[in-house]
């Protein structure tokens, strides 16, 4: 039973534009959410999260959107360039915790030069 | 300040075998949690262990078992390996339990059963 779900496995975009991630959850307890991006060899780095009472972060070319009626978060990377290539995770959790944390699966973003 | 470290790194197994993972959390770090990455499932908790007591425990079977050490470092054991167990296996430090706290992710352990 996926709480959190990216229904995109992969995304590629040319440097330069924007990237769009997506993720969807199910549980309406959620309300903290964040994004991790890993490299391969390495472990998931924090990249930017959101609490349920913001609709929208914003940490340098990083921006988090929250609809909590949609139940649906986004991250948006802008201008995107090379380095930013890599899987990213969406996690949502309630209270604390590390089992009240729960992943997606990933999406693989590749930014051509 | 080091990061979290996992050893080792990479190791095959076979069937029916058990093993031993550990990691290092980042010095000061008193919570360890163990997820099981696979293709198509994210990440999934398998235990978080906090001042040598285990606070929480996803949903696995019991072949899975975990333990943290007084100086928090900690061990995770899978016992009758089975072809499924094949993964990379992650854990993260952070600070303590309470509130919403940061997890520092070591590179993991990619676990190959045959």
């Amino acid at each position: 039973d996926q709480q959190v779900k990216q229904n995109s496995p992969s995304l590629s975009v040319q440097e330069g534009r924007i990237s769009i991630l997506n993720c969807d959850y199910t549980n309406s307890m959620f309300d903290y959410f964040l994004w991790y991006k890993k490299y391969p060899a390495e472990g998931p780095t924090f990249l930017i999260s959101i609490s349920s009472i913001k609709d929208k972060n914003e940490d340098g070319r990083f921006t988090v959107f929250l609809n909590k009626s949609a139940k649906h978060l986004s991250l948006h990377i802008v201008p995107s360039q090379p380095g930013d290539s890599a899987v990213y995770f969406c996690a949502a959790s309630w209270g604390t915790g590390a089992n009240n944390l729960f992943f997606g699966t990933g999406t693989r973003l590749t930014v051509i030069p | 300040k080091a990061g979290v470290t996992q050893t080792p790194r990479y190791l095959i197994k076979t069937r029916g075998q058990q093993v031993t993972l550990s990691c290092s959390p980042i010095s000061g770090h008193r919570s360890v949690s163990w997820y099981q990455q696979t293709p198509g499932q994210g990440l999934q908790f398998l235990f978080e262990y906090f001042s040598e007591t285990q606070r929480n425990k996803g949903n696995f079977p019991g072949r899975f078992s975990g333990r943290q050490f007084s100086n928090s470092r900690s061990e995770m054991n899978v016992s009758t390996l089975e072809l499924g167990d094949s993964a990379l296996y992650l854990c993260a430090s952070s600070l303590g339990p309470q509130g919403q706290y940061e997890q520092y992710f070591g590179p993991g352990t990619r676990l190959t059963v045959t």
